[in-house]
């Protein structure tokens, strides 16, 4: 079945250093692929997304794309803000299926230092 | 402004008592989902609905019912069936198309049962 594995946190950065955060997949059809931010008691928000293999996502500094070949779609970010502090959630949606639903990783907790 | 409200953000209950939670969206999106958050473990499908008066299980719908009366309503009932009812949880809504697709989330409810 469709899965997603995300790299476990929580990652702890100080302000201005390179972030990536991992995610693979398992897809029995060709997958969308997603990364959702979550801020502290609040819903989920996306961040970026990709459809197709070698698509960039990008967005707020933020960017991933979507490997095929290695089923991955990491994020990056160049130069991680304070702001920046919230758990990710990578996820896939299997564009073979009509149904709408999402599969999510378990959330990597990032927290920025000053 | 167009989203979706979940009600209430906190909700408290004895053990035994049957909740219902709210979640309502003014995006005119066909499709709805419930999710479950806890600690560690991601976001957990409850149900989802594609279209008015038809709705499917997700992966942990055992203690929980869910009715679509209305494209615009999706609540959540927690019976006293679930065993560990005290969770985050999220209500999701996304159009029905391939590459419009996104899933736009709700605030969330914190439920507590004691």
């Amino acid at each position: 079945g469709d899965s997603v594995t995300q790299m476990e946190g929580p990652v702890t950065l100080s302000e201005e250093a390179f972030l990536t955060i991992n995610c693979t997949y398992t897809a029995t059809g060709y997958p969308s692929l997603f990364w959702y931010v979550q801020y502290p008691g609040e819903g989920l928000q996306l961040l970026l997304k990709a459809t197709k293999a070698d698509d960039k996502g990008s967005n707020k500094g933020f960017e991933a794309t979507y490997r095929k070949e290695t089923t991955s779609f990491h994020l990056e970010k160049g130069s991680v803000q304070v702001s920046d502090s919230a758990v990710y959630f990578c996820a896939l949606k299997d564009r073979g299926s009509t149904l709408g639903r999402l599969y999510f990783g378990r959330g990597t907790q990032l927290t920025v230092w000053p | 402004d167009g989203g979706i409200t979940q009600s209430p953000k906190y909700l408290f209950r004895k053990e035994g008592q049957n909740v219902t939670l709210s979640c309502e969206q003014n995006l005119n999106h066909d499709a709805m989902y419930w999710y479950r958050q806890d600690p560690g473990q991601g976001l957990r499908l409850i149900y989802y609905s594609q279209i008015v008066n038809d709705f499917q299980k997700g992966d942990i719908a055992e203690g929980y019912s869910v009715s679509r009366e209305k494209k615009e309503s999706f609540p959540l009932t927690v019976t006293s069936a679930q065993k560990n009812p005290t969770a985050f949880y999220l209500c999701a809504s996304s159009m029905a198309s391939e590459f419009l697709f996104e899933q736009y989330f709700g605030p969330g409810t914190r439920l507590t049962v004691t």
